[in-house]
């Protein structure tokens, strides 16, 4: 979608390697989420920005990290990545209006 | 806990008639709702939205009914299409106490021909 894009769209990693997906927005939004999908769970929230330097854990945290150096810029670290870390992340912009959240495409991440 | 759920995780309806989709939600201090759409391989959508001073928003063929004694609302869909079938999630919010989404398992929907 215009103005949101996620990288890598797919990725496969080992268990134990350490994984960083990158969301870049170009809407000059001061907050950015990430989220992932699961079956049977919806959308849960991992982390989220409200501004350069400035983050906040989620409902889902644990193993994950983040880091906001640039307003366009939102990255998710996985330190040390776990198989049940496969799924699907999303990452959003928002609120815009009465619309909520802007989502990028997802980011397919399988831990083997 | 699951502050919104979504208790039918699939729904099947033939082409032309009407789909309802179901959320329940705990938490009395939501008062904004969200439904989003999702394709495969693709982020969700905005599709529609409430407000919890109102019991009904119709757009087009989508209308989401909100009751707020019951907890619950519902995004009806009439008349269904094919192009209608992918995963709906529902979503609440506290308007203005932060920008957090909170959002149900989600409902596939299957309309067939």
């Amino acid at each position: 979608d215009a103005g949101i894009t996620q990288s890598p769209r797919h990725k496969v990693t080992e268990t134990g390697t350490p994984v960083t997906l990158r969301c870049h927005q170009t809407e000059n939004h001061r907050y950015m989420y990430w989220y992932r999908q699961d079956p049977g769970h919806g959308l849960r929230l991992i982390h989220y920005s409200y501004g350069v330097k400035d983050t906040d854990k989620g409902e889902v945290s644990d193993g994950y990290s983040v880091s906001r150096s640039k307003t366009e810029d939102f990255l998710l670290t996985l330190e040390s990545a776990t198989s049940s870390q496969t799924s699907v992340y999303f990452c959003a912009i928002g609120p815009q209006g009465r619309h909520g959240y802007t989502f990028g495409s997802g980011t397919r991440l399988t831990v083997v | 806990d699951q502050q919104v759920k979504q208790n039918s995780p699939s729904l099947s309806v033939q082409e032309g008639r009407i789909s309802i989709l179901n959320c329940d939600y705990t938490n009395s201090m939501f008062d904004y709702f969200l439904w989003y759409k999702k394709y495969p391989a693709e982020g969700p959508t905005f599709l529609i939205s409430i407000s919890s001073i109102k019991d009904k928003n119709e757009d087009g063929r989508f209308t989401v009914f909100l009751n707020k004694s019951a907890k619950h609302l519902s995004l009806h869909i009439v008349p269904s299409q094919p192009g209608d079938s992918a995963v709906y999630f529902c979503a609440a919010k506290v308007y203005n106490a932060g920008n957090m989404l909170t959002f149900g398992g989600g409902t596939r929907l299957m309309v067939k021909p």
